[in-house]
């Protein structure tokens, strides 16, 4: 078991640019979430999907956009990049791990995404 | 709008000593609260209170849950410089997609 992977592990962007996070999980989680974590604030809730073919907006969804592509899978997109958002980028699945222990509250986060923009 | 708040911010000490980390929460439609503790990269869980009162323990680390004071405790004993990490509370909703709200962490240092 991967767990949940993400892609890339940094990124580079100048302003206006565009890209896409990609996130995906193999431990038959339905839902998924979105996260970025600023110094001194935590992680925030940018937007997530409670299972496949829904999506719904988090606490900071402002110049983000989200695709349910499949139960596996759950890309994140900035169609026209800010300073504003560089950040560091946690996608999360949630349910029991195909592991011991664990519960179905439980969310567990893919290495991270450290996006920097110019 | 759910708030999570952890003091200390940061706390540096020795190998040996004992700390005590707190979380205290506001939340509508409480579900649980979790511990998680990052290192370099993404948070790893530690535990899930959902009742008062009853601790959960793991080997030197340990918590406790207070729903009347709204708030926990981790509690890591004997520390090692391996437990020098951001030490994140989120308090899960009730709701469908069980949405957590995260505290800004606890940064511990644990010197030699």
């Amino acid at each position: 078991n991967a767990g949940v992977t993400q892609t890339p592990k940094f990124q580079v962007l100048k302003t206006g640019q565009s890209m896409t996070l990609q996130c995906a999980q193999d431990m038959n989680h339905n839902s998924m979430y979105w996260y970025r974590q600023d110094p001194g604030m935590g992680l925030r809730l940018i937007y997530y999907s409670a299972s496949e073919g829904t999506t719904d907006k988090g606490e900071v969804p402002n110049g983000y956009n989200v695709s349910r592509l499949n139960k596996r899978e759950f890309s994140l997109r900035l169609e026209s990049a800010a300073p504003s958002q560089t950040s560091v980028y946690f996608c999360a699945s949630r349910g029991l791990p195909g592991l011991a222990g664990g519960h179905t509250d439980t969310q567990y986060f893919g290495p991270g995404t450290r996006l920097t923009v110019l | 709008e759910d708030k999570v708040v952890q003091s200390p911010l940061s706390l540096v000490v020795h190998e040996g000593d004992t700390v005590t980390l707190n979380c205290s929460y506001e939340v509508t439609n409480f579900r649980s609260l979790l511990w998680y503790k990052q290192e370099k990269k993404a948070p790893t869980f530690l535990f899930m209170l959902t009742s008062s009162g009853i601790e959960k323990k793991s080997g030197r680390l340990s918590s406790i849950l207070d729903k009347k004071e709204l708030s926990s405790i981790l509690n890591i004993t004997a520390t090692q410089t391996g437990d020098s990490a951001i030490y994140l509370c989120a308090v899960l909703s009730s709701g469908s997609a069980r949405q957590l709200t995260f505290g800004s962490g606890t940064q511990l240092t644990v010197l030699p």
